[in-house]
């Protein structure tokens, strides 16, 4: 069964303390893995698409990284504003367009 | 830029009541689709449409109905709402990917808050 499990659910640092948040899936077959952000009461806001093993991307303070299980969304000297839920999802192969979210991980950035 | 937008922000219906919630897109999208979010529940699919007039159920389509006329308009319908479907709704949509390869990355709207008292 496809499914995608994010970790830790809730992560709360200092302003400046770098970290990364895990997003662990298993798929039949891996079309392409997303990030969003996701702030109180609004829609996932889009930020990454990964397609491949080894496939990096960047925007301002975050990067996402992609392996054969496994995705980070590394993130450096982190401010308040980067307070939000992050959530990775998995499009499979087989899904005819629809994708698998996780639960999200709650990052609260301390000042 | 991408922009969906959704009808409402905030809705406060009675039991039994017909709701319908409107979604649209315009970026000439193919696929669109409704999800409601629930604390510890995440992103649930109840429905989603390739085309016009096309629609396929997704996990949760139990109590819902939708309706795509137009290519930028997707409607989730509560036929008849219960407290149970009190919750956040969000509408997405996404283009076909292209042939061999690609994705068709989702994008949302701002969600609606629904109440049903």
């Amino acid at each position: 069964e496809d499914q995608v499990t994010q970790s830790p659910e809730a992560l709360r640092l200092q302003e400046g303390e770098s970290s990364s948040l895990n997003c662990s899936y298993t798929v039949s077959g891996l079309r392409g893995l997303f990030w969003y952000r996701q702030d109180p009461g609004k829609g996932p806001e889009f930020l990454f698409t990964l397609y491949s093993a080894g496939e990096e991307k960047e925007k301002e303070r975050l990067k996402a990284t992609l392996t054969k299980k496994e995705s980070f969304l590394h993130i450096t000297a982190p401010k308040p504003e980067d307070s939000a839920t992050y959530l990775c999802a998995v499009q499979p192969y087989s899904s005819a367009s629809k994708i698998i979210f996780g639960s999200g991980t709650r990052l609260s950035i301390r000042p | 830029d991408v922009k969906v937008t959704q009808s409402s922000r905030y809705l406060v219906k009675r039991t039994g009541e017909k709701v319908f919630l409107e979604c649209v897109q315009d970026m000439d999208h193919e696929n669109m689709f409704w999800y409601r979010q629930d604390p510890g529940l995440g992103l649930r699919l109840i429905y989603f449409s390739y085309d016009v007039k096309m629609k396929e159920k997704g996990d949760i389509p139990e109590g819902y109905s939708v309706s795509r006329e137009k290519k930028e308009r997707f409607s989730l319908i509560l036929e008849s709402a219960s407290t149970n479907q009190t919750s956040m709704y969000l509408c997405a949509s996404s283009p076909t990917p292209y042939s061999g390869g690609g994705t068709d990355t989702q994008y949302f709207g701002p969600g609606t808050r629904l109440t049903v008292l």
